[in-house]
């Protein structure tokens, strides 16, 4: 069955950086976009990033680009989220999510979901 | 940037009840319309998508319909583990902007 486990969550001061990690299995991983969505504490979904599904396009909110960088290593089934410059308001729980679809461009139709890292961007 | 507005923002119903949310998106998106349904402290879970379409495993009781600018999650015969918060997803334009969710509760 597919499964996403996100890690790298953690407390960071403002300004610094963290590296988020989302392990997939259970599908072949590099037939497919991949996405990362973020949900503020207490507060609704907020897409952040997509990548296709060899690496070659990234899409980023404009709250976040310049800062996130969204990767893959298809060789490892492993999706990241590079975050530098890290602000307060990025404080949330980040969602790793897949793509439905098989296709050059993604669909955006997040079929599977992790279960979520916090990060929490505190002095 | 597409803005996506839901309505209500929430609402009580008993069980057995038929429950209609409606999202509404600041331009046309077609059909590219998904809505989800998450329970507190877990993941977000697909339940249609394409607007009307049930996605895999998910309950005949749940349906979706309309497209343009306007669509509707309908749940007919509200059981206990339906009560949740739901969210709509468009997926016509980048970025994928979310509603702000709607919460059903238990009257």
């Amino acid at each position: 069955q597919v499964q996403l486990v996100e890690s790298g969550g953690g407390v960071v001061q403002p300004g610094r950086s963290l590296r988020l990690s989302c392990a997939a299995s259970g599908f072949t991983f590099s037939t497919y976009g991949m996405h990362w969505v973020r949900q503020a504490p207490g507060k609704g979904l907020e897409w952040v990033a997509l990548i296709s599904y060899d690496g070659s396009n990234e899409y980023y909110a404009e709250s976040v680009k310049g800062r996130f960088t969204i990767s893959r290593d298809n060789s490892k089934n492993t999706l990241y989220l590079q975050m530098n410059s890290l602000r307060g308001e990025d404080t949330a729980v980040y969602y790793c999510a897949k793509d439905d679809t098989i296709a050059v461009v993604p669909a955006a139709i997040l079929d599977y979901w992790g279960q979520g890292t916090l990060v929490t961007v505190s002095s | 940037d597409i803005q996506m507005t839901q309505s209500p923002s929430s609402l009580s119903a008993s069980v057995g009840d038929t429950v209609t949310i409606t999202c509404r998106a600041s331009q046309s998106i077609s059909s590219f319309l998904n809505w989800y349904q998450q329970k507190p402290g877990k993941a977000p879970k697909l339940l249609i998508y394409a607007a009307s379409s049930l996605q895999s495993g998910v309950p005949s009781r749940f349906s979706g319909s309309g497209s343009g600018t306007d669509v509707t999650l309908t749940i007919n015969s509200l059981q206990v583990e339906d009560f949740a918060t739901y969210y709509c997803q468009q997926s016509f334009r980048i970025p994928f902007t979310f509603g702000p969710g709607t919460k059903v509760d238990i009257q």
